[in-house]
């Protein structure tokens, strides 16, 4: 079980060009989560999504942030036109699902650090 | 609005001290998550909490929650300098579980 795999881990984009990030959940999970982090913070909740769904959104800017979760293939953070106030460590987590009265602990993977310049 | 709170958020500890670090949330929950985040790296599992009363232990630490106090704690017993770390605690929140996390406590243990 390789864990959530996130890359690309560190990304340089110029202000205005776009940042697209992916996750690959646990194997047979099938839900998952991005946060992100900026430095010496905690962790903010961006978005929830299951495979072809978005369930939850209400952390996400309204403008150039987009999440997707396809049927096949990774989960995609895509930010457009990036401002350097989007400098920060973003992190998936996967779950085996919210159902029954499972702990359903959430699995992180290593980050992904995106710097503007 | 879900809120959570760490306190203290910084923490310098001798080695073989004992410590405990508070974690305050606002609103019912039945999950009490923490985690421990080494500089640059992942958020690794800690203990995962889910009634009132749970005590859970591992090697040095343990924890603890009261849901009716909205309140876990996390004791350090015996510090030693592999603790050092970033700990947060997160609240499971609605049917979908997105966790808020605290702001975490930034743990450095001393020689």
């Amino acid at each position: 079980n390789a864990g959530v795999m996130q890359n690309p881990r560190h990304l340089v984009r110029r202000r205005g060009q776009e940042a697209r990030l992916r996750c690959s959940p646990v194997k047979g999970h099938s839900h998952v989560y991005w946060y992100r982090q900026l430095p010496e913070e905690g962790l903010k909740f961006m978005v929830y999504l299951q495979k072809e769904n978005i369930i939850d959104e209400s952390g996400m800017p309204k403008e150039r942030f987009s999440a997707e979760f396809p049927k096949e293939g990774p989960s995609i953070l895509r930010i457009q036109q990036v401002v350097r106030g989007d400098s920060a460590a973003y992190f998936c987590a996967s779950s085996p699902g919210t159902g029954g009265s499972g702990a359903n602990v959430l699995t992180f993977g290593a980050g992904s650090r995106l710097t503007v310049l | 609005e879900l809120k959570v709170e760490q306190n203290p958020l910084f923490l310098s500890m001798q080695e073989g001290k004992n410590y405990t670090i508070y974690c305050n949330y606002s609103t019912t929950s039945d999950r009490l998550y923490w985690y421990r985040q080494d500089p640059g790296k992942s958020l690794e599992s800690l203990f995962v909490l889910l009634s009132n009363g749970a005590v859970k232990q591992e090697g040095r630490l343990m924890a603890s929650l009261d849901t009716k106090a909205r309140l876990s704690t996390l004791h350090i017993t015996a510090a030693v300098h592999d603790l050092s770390a970033t700990y947060f605690c997160a609240v499971g929140s609605g049917a979908t579980n997105k966790l808020i996390f605290g702001t975490g406590t930034l743990l450095a243990v001393q020689p």
